[in-house]
């Protein structure tokens, strides 16, 4: 079984649905995060979170929320999805903030 | 976290090294250096960090200039399993409240048969 798992690996969704994306890991670290990936784009942070207490804003968070509803799962929502939020989304872990475990992806398309 | 610049693409025949340079010129004393790839839409993948001082793993080793002002990531026999994007990132290690990971466009890498 992969490190970081993500459900589902691909979505299509239409326009002002509310869609949950799931993540889970083995890795047993704290600390875990959300990007989105647009075509010939690197990778921005949507947010973060340090352990179940903790959830962090990262530079693009509007339209999203997450829960970290243990330490092994983080699930990020798109409360009403839109057309751009068409992305590539990844969950990540990593335990001290050094090394960076990513999971496959989920490929989300908003039509 | 410092900016840092490393060329759109490269090619590198299969069984040869692989040299994929970056550079950091506004790396501050306690910024590491970090290397990830990804492959086609995978998730990006850690290879190898550094500070200072030259390092290797199973993956690849890590050049960084005296200066620290520039770094070469090596894959020492290339296979076609290398074709990614790479990127190069500075930060530092652990830095609560600056959780960011900047990934730039990177270096698309590709092995010729």
């Amino acid at each position: 079984d992969a490190d970081v798992t993500q459900t589902p690996r691909n979505r299509i969704t239409k326009t002002g649905k509310r869609i949950m994306l799931e993540c889970s890991q083995t890795k047993g670290h704290d600390r875990m995060y959300w990007y989105r990936q647009d075509p010939g784009l690197g990778l921005r942070l949507i947010y973060y979170s340090f352990d179940v207490k903790d959830i962090n804003k990262g530079e693009i968070s509007d339209g999203y929320s997450v829960s970290r509803q243990a330490q092994a799962k983080f699930s990020l929502s798109l409360e009403s999805a839109i057309p751009n939020q068409t992305a590539l989304y990844f969950c990540a872990t990593s335990d001290s903030g050094v090394g960076y475990t990513f999971g496959s992806g989920t490929r989300l398309t908003v039509v | 976290d410092a900016k840092t610049t490393q060329p759109t693409s490269m090619d590198c025949a299969e069984g040869r090294a692989a040299n994929l340079p970056c550079n950091h010129s506004t790396i501050s004393g306690n910024e590491y250096v970090y290397w990830y790839r990804q492959i086609h839409s995978q998730g990006p993948q850690y290879i190898i960090h550094g500070l200072k001082n030259n390092e290797t793993n199973e993956m690849a080793s890590l050049i960084i200039t005296e200066d620290r002002k520039s770094s070469t990531l090596i894959l020492p026999h290339a296979t076609l399993r290398d074709t990614a994007v790479y990127y190069c990132i500075v930060r530092v290690a652990s830095n609560f409240g600056n959780e960011k990971l900047t990934f730039g466009t990177g270096t698309r890498l590709t092995i010729i048969p």
